[in-house]
């Protein structure tokens, strides 16, 4: 099983700030089957990007994946006050696919 | 627009049953895999089990293989999750979620209900 390791735990920014989130894999995900979801208190996750670095429908351009093998990356470009939330990375190259524990970006 | 909503939760006692249902609409939903995804509150998220659009097949987390049945209606678009013997870390929310293609490796969730609690307590 491909164990997701994010960091870091929590992430303290300002909006208006850039934002970098990682996602570290035990092992290579095979053709960068990399997901990454949104989750804000109270509501479901809500998926961002597929494949490492398309963004799913109707996702700002602000939100953007980076990365391949063992080592991915979201980007934030600019923080909106709506964008502080816990964010999880999903690997679907392995079986079974897993998540990551998430990362919670707070306001600063 | 798609809309998923998780129905049946509630709470029991260890040792004891459940069924969950997922309303869904605004999409073809034969041509979809479909899946339960579980969250401790305040915790991760577990995928419990997928089911491929026409329900011929399935897969489950080792943490619910023998327990739990996923199951699908395509004629009333409707998802279910049978939940037998029922443990205290079973206690969650389980949500229901779409799959973006049609069979069983289909992993990417890209629509999610709102979720309804289980818990499992004496």
């Amino acid at each position: 099983e491909i164990v997701l390791t994010q960091s870091p735990g929590t992430l303290s920014l300002s909006p208006g700030e850039r934002a970098t989130l990682s996602c570290r894999a035990s092992q290579s995900v095979s053709n960068n089957y990399l997901a990454w979801y949104q989750q804000k208190p109270g509501q479901a996750p809500r998926l961002l990007i597929n494949g490492a670095s398309r963004r799913a429908t109707g996702i700002p351009d602000r939100f953007s994946g980076s990365g391949s093998g063992t080592d991915f990356t979201l980007t934030i470009s600019r923080l909106e006050p709506e964008d502080f939330a816990v964010y999880y990375c999903q690997q679907y190259g392995g079986s079974p696919q897993t998540f990551g524990q998430g990362t919670k970006l707070e306001i600063k | 627009e798609v809309q998923l909503v998780e129905s049946g939760g509630g709470l029991v006692q260890p040792g004891g049953s459940l069924r969950l249902s997922c309303a869904a609409s605004g999409f073809t939903f034969t041509n979809y895999a479909m899946n339960w995804v579980r969250q401790v509150p305040g915790k991760g998220l577990e995928r419990v089990s997928v089911i491929s659009g026409n329900g011929g097949g399935t897969d489950y987390a080792d943490s619910v293989k023998g327990r739990f049945t996923i199951s699908r209606d395509n004629s009333k678009n409707m998802l279910h999750l049978q939940m037998n013997s029922l443990r205290a870390e079973d206690t969650a929310v389980y949500y229901c979620a779409k799959s973006d293609c049609t069979n069983t490796g289909c992993h990417v969730m890209d629509y999610w209900g709102q979720g309804t609690l289980v818990t499992v307590s004496s």
